[in-house]
């Protein structure tokens, strides 16, 4: 059973352009949602990360928007830049008995085209 | 860098050996997650030791275990290995037992032949 779903599976984008990635969740207990960057040959990265009380969250270029009802959350890159160029992961959390156990969507591969 | 340090970052054994992956936290960290990486299965968590103790089982199976020592460190033990097991296995610290900023090391790369 896939709780979060990610969409699309890659994308190509030029320079300067708006990348944008879609996640779904399914469980409403989920009450943090982060978003990771993985460059090749490392390991993931936190980017930026949302609690379901806020319905837009930004951090310099990057911007989490949140929508409660629909389930849904997105990752927007603003004026995407080559060295953005690299697999996207979001995930939806929640804590059970001490622990933040995170449910990862399955990745998007982002290019940014020069 | 995260302050996540793992060892080894490659590694290369045949189906039924048994292996030893290592991670040392950032400085400060008490919480050490595992996680596996596969094309197939995506990023799946494992287990997540919180000062020595185990909090929290994932999808992880009997052949695998994992510990932490009391400076923290942790090792995932891997046995039995079969061609499946082929795959990235991180761990991740966090400073709080239910902390959710979570931050990732290099990574080990598992091959079994």
């Amino acid at each position: 059973q896939q709780q979060v779903k990610q969409s699309p599976q890659s994308l190509i984008v030029q320079k300067g352009g708006i990348s944008i990635i879609n996640c779904a969740y399914e469980n409403t207990a989920f009450d943090y949602f982060p978003w990771y960057q993985q460059f090749p040959g490392k390991g993931p990265a936190l980017l930026i990360a949302i609690r379901p009380d806020v319905s837009e969250k930004k951090e310099g270029r990057f911007t989490i928007s949140f929508n409660k009802s629909a389930k849904q959350f997105s990752l927007h890159i603003m004026d995407s830049q080559p060295g953005d160029s690299a697999t996207y992961f979001c995930a939806a959390s929640r804590a059970s008995g001490g622990s933040y156990i995170p449910t990862f969507g399955r990745g998007t591969s982002l290019i940014v085209h020069p | 860098d995260s302050g996540v340090t793992q060892t080894p970052k490659h590694l290369i054994t045949a189906t039924g050996q048994r292996v030893t992956l290592r991670c040392s936290p950032r400085s400060g960290d008490l919480s050490v997650y595992w996680y596996q990486q596969s094309l197939d299965q995506g990023l799946q968590f494992l287990i997540h030791y919180y000062n020595g103790e185990e909090r929290a089982k994932g999808n992880i199976l009997e052949r695998f275990s994992a510990q932490q020592f009391p400076d923290l460190h942790s090792e995932l033990n891997l046995s039995s290995l079969e061609l499946g097991d082929s795959a990235l296995y991180f761990c991740a610290s966090s400073g709080l037992a239910g902390g959710n900023e979570q931050y990732f090391g290099p990574g080990t790369r598992l091959t079994v032949t």
